[in-house]
């Protein structure tokens, strides 16, 4: 069972805005800005879309967005198209004892 | 452009030794501003993270595998390895090799990954 919790499935049409959640608690998601998320489609490895809340790196679309109320982090990615359909994972850096946890993964499909 | 390549024997007996290694390429595993990490991903499963190494030797392991877990780095080569031990078909995955940034544990880029099956 993954530390972070994530929504199995979410599904939206293309055009639409749609939000991941990705909850924890106040030794990980809660208490440091470190969440990050990866899109992962199949058979690939993971990409890196947001990190420290809701930087993004250079490349990713700006339709990726990423926020944190106390200890459940968002992704909201608007405009939704075809190509994001995938599983997304997010990850918390969770203290020097813990150090990083996953979430077990959303799949996003695109209608 | 770094990249991360992921090598070792794909098929490993139940009670025997994982071993990987990940080569570095276009950077250095000695950068201070990077660690070094694995991470797994089960058949149709989600990520695990196994465990991360800076370039001094200092390691992090996920408490679940710690007992089994043994990462290292060769600075000489510029790659880093893992060692799982006593494994069972539970750790049949594909696992993949990433830096991780000190400033902010993100982990960017990956390797392709590697299946390892653990069978007899």
């Amino acid at each position: 069972q993954s530390v972070l919790t994530q929504p199995a499935s979410v599904s939206g049409s293309p055009g639409q805005s749609i939000t991941l959640s990705c909850t924890g608690t106040s030794s990980d998601v809660g208490s440091f800005n470190l969440v990050s998320w990866y899109q992962q489609h199949p058979g690939k490895a993971p990409k890196l879309m947001i990190y420290e809340v809701s930087k993004r790196p250079s490349g990713v679309a700006n339709r990726f967005s990423g926020s944190k109320s106390g200890n459940t982090a968002s992704l909201t990615i608007s405009g939704l198209q075809a190509e994001d359909e995938a599983d997304y994972y997010c990850c918390s850096y969770a203290g020097s004892s813990t150090h990083v946890v996953f979430g077990g993964g959303t799949r996003l499909t695109v209608l | 452009q770094l990249q991360l390549q992921e090598s070792g024997p794909g098929l490993v007996k139940p009670s025997e030794t994982l071993s990987l290694t990940c080569t570095v390429s276009g950077g250095s595993v000695s950068s201070s501003s990077y660690f070094w990490g694995w991470i797994r991903q089960p058949p149709g499963k989600g990520l695990e993270w196994i465990g991360t190494i800076y370039y001094s030797g200092t390691t992090h392991y996920n408490p679940s595998l710690k007992s089994r877990v043994t990462i290292s780095v060769d600075t000489s080569k510029n790659n880093f390895s893992l060692k799982l031990t006593s494994v069972t078909a539970a750790d049949t995955a594909v696992y993949y090799c990433a830096r991780e940034a000190v400033a902010d544990n993100c982990f960017d880029p990956w390797g392709q990954g590697t299946l390892v099956t653990v069978s007899s």
